[in-house]
């Protein structure tokens, strides 16, 4: 069973288009995160979700907007992409938000803007 | 100054040697210490947690030194298979982690 699945797993795309990543987990966890991973392998948060609030909005561009319908999924919107935009998108979760939580990470999406 | 600081190695080390590696924080507020692995083109996977005692796993053992504001790792009896990126990784008193780049360390057979 897939804890935290990540769609698509591979996004290749042009400058200037709008695409969206997707994520489920099936943990039963109240929070997830979105993070970037850039070619120099330094993973940032970008965006944390508990319950379906937002607890976490790092200073990341407004053509990124996440959403949460369910406390069970967190997508990526990102309009307009950019070529800095490439790099490795990761999905995570944990049982609850705060200190000493282990996150679990789903597969990463590697996004490559051309 | 980088929140999380760690040496980027390679580090590479024969099978059945002992590897160690530290990664330094500058705030003294962080109150959660882990390290986690990734290996190449994967997702990062908890190893372990780290406790102000410090503790052992297995091979691997950690320690924390609050005072100079750094943790460490060490394995034991190197495998292959622990060929891998180490991530130190620190939590603050909020709900962030704070990602070290990472150290990789290649066992050899």
């Amino acid at each position: 069973d897939t804890a935290v699945s990540q769609t698509p797993k591979y996004l290749v795309t042009q400058m200037g288009n709008d695409k969206s990543i997707k994520c489920e987990q099936n943990l039963g966890h109240d929070t997830m995160y979105w993070y970037k991973q850039d070619s120099k392998k330094f993973l940032k948060i970008m965006f944390s979700y508990n319950n379906k609030e937002l607890i976490i909005n790092e200073t990341v561009p407004n053509r990124f907007s996440p959403k949460s319908p369910d406390k069970a999924h967190l997508n990526l919107h990102i309009n307009s992409l950019e070529l800095g935009d490439s790099a490795v998108y990761f999905c995570a979760s944990s049982q609850v938000a705060g200190v000493g939580s282990e996150q679990y990470f789903g597969p990463g999406t590697r996004l490559t803007v051309t | 100054r980088k929140e999380v600081e760690q040496d980027p190695g390679p580090f590479n080390v024969p099978e059945g040697a002992t590897v160690a590696f530290n990664c330094t924080y500058s705030n003294s507020a962080s109150q959660s210490f882990f390290w986690y692995r990734q290996d190449c083109r994967k997702e990062p996977k908890l190893l372990m947690s780290v406790y102000s005692s410090g503790n052992e796993d297995g091979r691997f053992t950690a320690q924390l030194n609050r005072a100079s504001q750094y943790i460490s790792l060490l394995i034991r009896d190197s495998k292959l298979s622990d060929s891998a990126t180490y991530l130190c990784v620190v939590n603050r008193n909020d709900y962030k982690l704070s990602f070290g780049a990472g150290t990789t360390v290649t066992v050899r057979a």
